[in-house]
């Protein structure tokens, strides 16, 4: 079945800086790549996507880069705030999702 | 409307009780879904409705039985759980059903309903 790997397992940021979180795929067919945000007490939310045509797709401070030769997709969050602190997850479309990665952004 | 409701919220339960966990969503999606989610993992994909019908069972035990009376509900039954059963439920819809009978696109996600078995 599909597997994915998401690094880190934790990040730890200053406010103001950028994160960079990354998913490895195997399933060479996938073409939608999700990344869900998991606040605490509260169930996961799509924050952005990326179809295969793409390589990378922007909305405001949030950022998908996707490298299909690779195998990779990233998820860039710019200008990180206190709210930003939560559980990320990617997923691949057979639905099984990454680890988690969580961030903590520090004022 | 773009939510998924679940009820309840917390459950506890022994272990010979039987109880069951709701799901509704009213966004028109096709597609259903059981996750479970233990502390510090992600979630876990148990069962997939599509169009009403089972299409996914992850090999979950028989103790977990999960009923989809319409389009808009989604129930999980539970019956003679373990402790180790014990975990954050989360249901999800989709829009878009693929050909395999998995839901394509964005999951919509409920709060979930924590469950403890004793």
């Amino acid at each position: 079945g599909e597997n994915v790997e998401q690094h880190p397992s934790t990040l730890s940021v200053q406010e103001g800086d950028s994160a960079v979180i990354k998913c490895t795929y195997s399933d060479s067919a996938s073409n939608y790549f999700p990344w869900y945000k998991q606040e605490l007490g509260k169930g996961p939310q799509l924050i952005i996507d990326i179809r295969s045509n793409v390589g990378e797709k922007k909305d405001q401070r949030i950022a998908v880069t996707l490298n299909k030769t690779a195998k990779h997709f990233s998820l860039h969050i710019t200008e990180t705030q206190p709210e930003d602190s939560a559980v990320y997850f990617c997923a691949a479309p057979k639905l099984v999702f990454g680890a988690g990665t969580i961030l903590r952004v520090k004022s | 409307d773009t939510e998924v409701t679940q009820t309840p919220k917390h459950l506890v339960m022994g272990m010979t009780n039987k109880k069951s966990l709701k799901c509704e969503q009213h966004m028109g999606h096709r597609a259903m879904y059981w996750y479970k989610q233990k502390a510090k993992k992600p979630p876990e994909l148990m069962f997939v409705y599509s169009y009403e019908k089972l299409s996914i069972n992850e090999s979950v035990p028989s103790r977990f039985s999960p009923e989809c009376p319409n389009s808009s509900l989604l129930n999980l039954h539970l019956h003679a759980l373990q402790p180790e059963d014990s975990a954050l439920y989360l249901c999800a819809s989709s829009h878009g059903v693929s050909l395999a009978g998995a839901g394509t696109g964005e999951l919509f996600f409920g709060e979930g309903s924590r469950l403890t078995v004793l």
